[in-house]
């Protein structure tokens, strides 16, 4: 069966220091990879997403970027963390099969900046 | 460009009564519409979706969804409502294959006993 994983759940970093969240599904191939943020609670706001590897579509400039290294892995990172990236982060893809068009979420991570 | 609107910050219903918690949407094709439900500090879960065919489908946990092409909505139905059913709400857009997933601003829903 397929799975995604997101970690770490929970995060607490410095203004200015370096972010890297990582993603991974199992269970599938070529999935539909996305970031999403989540603030306050609330609405979901898209960041990246990547139909391939090293393919990234970026929805939002901002502080933050993401790579696909390989086929079921997606990582967010920043150099330079800012107070208004706090926020919920969740991995999703889009499967069980192409074209299902349903997403899948990971638990999420949550990062507060201080 | 693709977007979705929830007009409704909050919905209180009572227990036993039907809900509805509203949804409109703007693409330039068609549409690819969903519904998820998020629980406190969780991922979201599916609960149904509309690509075409009948406009009135059917989703987890009692739930249902009306495609209404002319109003440009999609409307999230329960006949009678359980305080478990209490949590955040999310409609989401796409048009198809190729195409990322946009999400509304979510509702959050309360039923109370």
């Amino acid at each position: 069966s397929q799975t995604i994983h997101q970690w770490p759940a929970t995060l607490v970093q410095p203004v200015g220091s370096p972010l890297s969240l990582e993603c991974t599904v199992e269970g599938t191939s070529n999935p539909n990879l996305y970031w999403y943020r989540q603030a306050a609670g609330r609405g979901l706001q898209l960041l990246f997403y990547s139909v391939g590897i090293g393919q990234i579509s970026s929805e939002v400039p901002q502080n933050l970027s993401a790579s696909r290294p390989q086929d079921r892995q997606f990582i967010l990172s920043s150099k330079k963390l800012l107070l208004s990236d706090s926020g919920f982060y969740l991995c999703a893809w889009e499967g069980p099969n192409v074209g299902a068009n349903v997403l899948t979420f990971g638990a999420g991570s949550r990062l507060t900046v201080l | 460009a693709q977007s979705v609107a929830q007009p409704e910050d909050q919905v209180n219903v009572a227990e036993g009564n039907p809900l509805t918690v509203k949804c409109t949407y703007s693409v330039s094709g068609n549409p690819y519409l969903f519904w998820y439900v998020q629980y406190p500090n969780r991922g979201l879960q599916f609960l149904l979706k509309y690509i075409t065919g009948d406009n009135l489908v059917k989703g987890s946990y009692g739930f249902e969804a009306e495609f209404n092409k002319s109003q440009t909505s999609f409307h999230l139905k329960k006949p009678s409502a359980l305080v478990s059913d209490s949590a955040l709400y999310f409609c989401a857009v796409s048009e198809g294959q190729g195409f990322s997933f946009i999400f509304g601003k979510g509702t959050r829903l309360l039923v109370k006993p």
